[in-house]
């Protein structure tokens, strides 16, 4: 398998541009996570999924932000308009009932 | 709520000594409790698990023990590598296979 695939590895958008993020999970996975890491905040979740509905998004920081799973094997984040304060490298996760959160290798946003 | 509380960083040690990084963990629940590594420009990557009390989780010659007493799952390792070097998170598990991290602890292990 090839694990968990997020596109685009680096983004450098400017201020009050759309910015959408795209995660395909490892097949079978039945768990879908959105992670930020910061140097100030560490590691936040945003919002997770079971088997593509939206079970907890109290992580997600305001109306700018969504996301979406549409079936198995996608999900999109979304952030519009986008703020220089949403820099950050975003971590898709996907899991299955024991076998821990397997993690993609991130999308590095900047919004200048 | 469910959180996980690892020591600060970052740690400096030499080649071939002796790694120890703590980790506590809230009691609610019966969780399972996880090591993550993460090193520069990638994601984390599962270094080890447990999933009950007295579990010893290993793996490339670190070792976390659960410890249901104590509330812990530190994490160790007999002689570590430059190659070692790296981010270490602490986790637990939740309801509806939700993980929650520690904040990291930096290792910078010098030849």
């Amino acid at each position: 398998d090839a694990g968990v695939i997020q596109s685009p590895r680096h983004e450098v958008t400017e201020m009050g541009q759309e910015v959408t993020l795209r995660c395909k999970p490892i097949s079978g996975h039945d768990y879908l996570f959105w992670y930020r890491q910061t140097m100030m905040r560490g590691l936040e979740l945003l919002i997770y999924f079971n088997n593509n509905v939206p079970i907890d998004d109290s992580g997600m920081p305001e109306d700018r932000f969504s996301a979406k799973m549409p079936n198995a094997s996608f999900s999109t984040l979304k952030i519009q308009p986008s703020e220089p304060r949403d820099s950050a490298v975003y971590f898709c996760a996907s899991s299955t009932t024991g076998a821990g959160i397997w993690f993609g290798q991130g999308t590095r946003l900047t919004v200048v | 709520g469910d959180s996980v509380t690892q020591m600060e960083g970052p740690v400096t040690l030499s080649e071939e000594a002796f790694l120890t990084i703590n980790c506590t963990y809230t009691a609610t629940g019966y969780p399972s409790l996880f090591w993550y590594v993460q090193y520069p420009g990638e994601g984390l990557q599962l270094l080890l698990k447990a999933t009950k009390a007295d579990d010893k989780g290993s793996n490339k010659g670190f070792e976390a023990t659960y410890r249901k007493e104590t509330t812990s799952f530190h994490l160790e390792k007999g002689s570590v590598q430059v190659s070692d070097s790296a981010v270490y998170f602490c986790a637990r598990s939740g309801g509806y296979q939700k993980v929650t991290f520690g904040t990291g602890t930096k290792l910078q292990v010098i030849p």
